[in-house]
């Protein structure tokens, strides 16, 4: 199975700030490679998709780029609505797996 | 507009069977390119991708597990139905069916249900 980790695990930021986070899979997965963001007692929700792509709706501030085996999620002004977890995802093969997990707080 | 909602029980005893129903609306399990898949969350595991139909049939599973996993789909009624034989309390977590539209660039969940809370205790 492709390991698919995160960091940070969590980490403190303020309205405003530029907030990064990474994700390396243990292969190249060639931008197969999903964001989610989920918030307290709900399911997921898809940010981007194949490494770059938005979903649509989702607001621009949120924005996805790597290639290889390394990723990056980037919120460029992060907005109180965004405390939440992300989550990435290679949909390079099967089992489609998941990162850990990073929360973002205040 | 896309929905999907998963049923089954609140509770499971270990070695039982678990059968999971999908319900969706807004698309079409015919139509090609289109996929649902179930994931499972749990404290200790995370986000875990288990199985997916596919629009012609196909099957996929998550073959590490010990648990018996089976997929199928009723297309006339828009349903997906997961079966999991022998399960056990590391089965425990919230199952997810999500929507997996192939046919574009890569493959993702786009559309999830709420997810329903299954617990395997004796």
């Amino acid at each position: 199975d492709i390991q698919m980790t995160q960091s940070p695990s969590s980490l403190s930021a303020s309205v405003g700030d530029r907030v990064t986070i990474t994700c390396r899979a243990s292969q190249n997965i060639d931008n197969y490679l999903n964001w989610y963001q989920q918030k307290p007692g709900k399911a997921p929700k898809l940010l981007i998709y194949a490494a770059s792509t938005l979903q649509s709706g989702v607001p621009s501030r949120f924005s996805g780029s790597g290639s290889g085996a390394d990723y990056t999620l980037t919120i460029s002004s992060l907005q109180p609505e965004d405390f939440a977890l992300y989550y990435c995802q290679q949909s390079w093969n099967t089992p489609q797996t998941f990162g850990q997990g990073t929360k973002v707080e205040i | 507009q896309v929905t999907l909602r998963e049923s089954g029980p609140a509770l499971v005893k270990p070695t039982q069977t678990l059968t999971l129903t999908c319900t969706f609306s807004g698309f079409s399990l015919s139509t090609y390119g289109m996929c649902v898949s179930w994931i499972r969350q749990s404290p200790g595991k995370g986000l875990e991708w288990l199985a997916r139909i596919d629009w012609d049939d196909a099957k996929y599973y998550r073959t590490s597990l010990k648990t018996g996993l089976t997929i199928s789909k009723d297309t006339t009624k828009n349903q997906v139905v997961l079966t999991m034989t022998n399960v056990d309390p590391g089965d425990t977590g919230t199952y997810y069916c999500v929507r997996v539209p192939t046919y574009g660039s890569g493959n993702y969940y786009d559309y999830w249900g709420q997810g329903t809370l299954v617990t395997v205790s004796s």
